[in-house]
């Protein structure tokens, strides 16, 4: 299968800077990609849709300006969450694919 | 949007029982993945079934697309099959959905 990797796979920041988590396809070209959240003990929630050379779409209560999305190539969609809050603590993974969907191996993001 | 349940939420097993998870989808899709979510969270791919039957080891699905479901079956189950079994649907173009999960206990 297609192979997606994310970066970094845990950080700690303090509360009011902000991190920036990549997600790569590696053998093959993604004009979409999709990130998701997941706080402990349930599903995975879609956040936005990543679309080489346009503006993401982010799903309905997602704050565009707190979770910057760039996908600047075909291989590379980095998320930016700014101004990190301690409630911005969570899992967040991407994934990419065609008919098939790949995920990559997630970041586990602490606001302290 | 498509909704998707899960059935059971919790499934506790001895090893070597066999077992059986459903997915119910609401409308019709293109896609349909079955996941393994291990402890670190990553996510396994077990099955793309948008319709038919596969089988892999000791695992194999089943979708109905025409009644809005699936079916995962995991035989003889291990103590490293435990975790948690998410399924996920799509249609043309969008992002997968997922259901809430089924979280597998299996004990030696």
């Amino acid at each position: 299968g297609a192979v997606v990797s994310q970066h970094p796979s845990w950080v700690i920041c303090k509360s009011g800077t902000s991190v920036k988590i990549e997600c790569r396809s590696l053998d093959f070209q993604a004009t979409t990609m999709f990130w998701y959240r997941q706080f402990p003990k349930q599903s995975l929630m879609l956040m936005a849709t990543s679309n080489e050379g346009s503006k993401a779409t982010y799903e309905q209560g997602v704050e565009k300006d707190k979770f910057l999305i760039n996908h600047a190539s075909l291989t590379l969609s980095t998320l930016t969450v700014t101004s990190a809050h301690p409630e911005d603590s969570s899992f967040y993974i991407c994934s990419a694919g065609g008919a098939e969907a790949f995920f990559g191996q997630g970041t586990r993001l602490t606001v302290v | 949007g498509i909704q998707v349940e899960q059935s059971p939420p919790d499934l506790i097993l001895q090893e070597g029982a066999n077992s059986t998870l459903r997915c119910n989808f609401s409308d019709s899709v293109n896609n349909l993945q079955w996941f393994h979510q291990n402890p670190w969270g990553q996510l396994i791919n077990l099955f793309y079934i948008p319709s038919g039957t596969k089988q892999n080891g000791r695992l194999s699905a089943t979708t109905v697309a025409t009644e809005r479901y699936s079916l995962l079956y995991i035989s003889s189950s291990q103590t490293t099959d435990s975790g948690v079994y998410f399924c996920a649907v799509s249609q043309a173009g969008t992002a997968l959905i997922f259901g809430k999960g089924t979280t597998l206990s299996v004990s030696s």
